[in-house]
């Protein structure tokens, strides 16, 4: 069993669509929890970061901690086309980046 | 800025050569990562570095080796090429241990 799941997809929504992503972890030590957003051919980029259960909002994003059922979701209101792209889910313990365990990725498109 | 820096984009190497991966960044980060990915997989971390001169081991550091002269520079060395070694490589920043990671846009490597 992987650390870390996370449904590979492919996800297709309409423009304006709520998407939801999600990750299930196994290792209750993890504290840390962080969506990355990965454009084809690039680098990831880091969209939300949350310490413990609970949820946190920025913009159109909603992260949200469920450490009792090791599950975290990322929520995209209005999608838009330029949210097309893979999302990774990311966690660790003591939030030393060294011991950080990545999901597979979630492939989205937003079609126009 | 420019961020985190890597080249080559794209190499493709034969079973048996060596050649070393550059990443250098720009942000006076003290941690430097080097990650790999391969489809279906999660990020996986190779090596990684707490400061000039200070480096060591993360989850799959096999066939691989790195150095840490300088704060900007964390260049990948692969000695014998080997085609499990076929992936993207991402040199990553932050400028502490438990802080946000910048990554570079990857080295897509072909080992035939």
């Amino acid at each position: 069993q992987k650390e870390v799941e996370q449904d590979p997809g492919p996800l297709s929504v309409p423009e304006g669509a709520i998407v939801s992503l999600n990750c299930t972890y196994s290792n209750s030590a993890f504290q840390y929890f962080m969506w990355y957003r990965q454009y084809s051919r690039k680098g990831p980029e880091l969209l939300m970061y949350t310490y413990s259960s609970g949820n946190k909002e920025d913009g159109r994003f909603t992260a949200q901690v469920d450490k009792s059922s090791k599950y975290i979701s990322l929520f995209i209101r209005d999608s838009q086309p330029s949210d097309s792209a893979t999302y990774l889910c990311a966690m660790s313990g003591e939030g030393n980046n060294n011991d950080m365990r990545f999901g597979a990725g979630t492939r989205l498109t937003v079609k126009p | 800025n420019a961020g985190v820096t890597q080249t080559p984009k794209f190499r493709i190497l034969k079973i048996g050569q060596s050649m070393t991966l550059q990443c250098t960044q720009d942000m006076n980060h003290n941690y430097m990562y080097w990650y790999r990915q391969d489809p279906g997989m999660g990020l996986k971390l190779i090596y990684y570095s707490v400061g000039a001169g200070i480096t060591d081991k993360g989850e799959v550091p096999n066939g691989y080796n790195v150095s840490r002269s300088t704060t900007e520079d964390f260049p990948l060395r692969l000695e014998l090429a080997a085609p499990s070694q076929t992936s993207v490589y991402f040199c990553a920043s932050s400028r502490q241990g438990s802080s946000p990671l910048h990554f570079g846009n990857g080295t897509r490597l072909t080992v035939t």
